[in-house]
């Protein structure tokens, strides 16, 4: 079954570094997301993304954060200057359409420890 | 907003015993509704789904039926595993994209 794939498993960055983290959304999904887990507590969605913009965000997806698909298979989200506050799972998902019909699916997450 | 309530674990039974974790949801509109499961060290998979009223989604044994009478979504199994412990995420999704509540630990004991 195809899956959603992320790089790396675990990232290790100092305070006010930027980090970028990949995925590799399913290849014939459309729309793509990426949420965050702080440990022990909720996955928060940050953003999703189709043709090429932005289509919702949250509270959390400040300046800080930026998605983009740089070619045809890699979807990315960096983080300019980080904090230690992003320390958490971030999880990249995609989907075939937007509606709820449409489940997401998760790739295994990369941990970013920020120290 | 959209919003899950879960309730909070962790839950811890033994092996072959029954298994509820209660899930409750506030949504405009008719969303669908999931169970995600996530497996020590690793991502989120899918567990099943339910789009509308009194749809019931069943996968490895689990069941969940939308009820739209109680805004509730909760997730059964008749007879678990060890294998089955795991973090629980309830979720939906309507307009907006997926909200998590904030996932029920289940722990099985041999």
């Amino acid at each position: 079954e195809p899956e959603v794939t992320q790089t790396p498993s675990h990232q290790v960055t100092q305070m006010g570094q930027e980090v970028i983290l990949r995925c590799v959304p399913i290849s014939n999904h459309l729309y793509f997301y990426w949420y965050r887990q702080i440990l022990g507590q909720k996955v928060e969605f940050l953003v999703s993304f189709y043709n090429n913009e932005i289509s919702e965000k949250s509270e959390i997806f400040d300046d800080q954060f930026s998605v983009e698909r740089p070619d045809g298979s890699n979807f990315t989200l960096k983080i300019r200057s980080t904090k230690l506050e992003d320390s958490a799972m971030y999880f990249c998902a995609s989907s075939e359409a937007p509606s709820g019909n449409s489940p997401l699916h998760f790739g295994n997450g990369t941990r970013l420890t920020v120290t | 907003g959209d919003s899950v309530t879960q309730m909070e674990g962790p839950v811890t039974l033994s092996e072959e015993a029954f298994l509820t974790i209660n899930c409750t949801y506030t949504a405009t509109g008719y969303p669908s509704l999931f169970w995600y499961v996530q497996y020590p060290g690793e991502g989120l998979q899918l567990l099943l789904k339910a789009t509308k009223a009194d749809d019931k989604g069943s996968n490895k044994g689990f069941e969940a039926t939308y009820r739209k009478e109680t805004t509730s979504f909760h997730l059964e199994k008749g007879s678990v595993q060890v294998s089955d412990s795991a973090v629980y995420f309830c979720a939906l999704r309507g307009r907006r994209a997926l909200t998590f509540g904030s996932g029920t630990r289940l722990q099985v004991q041999p």
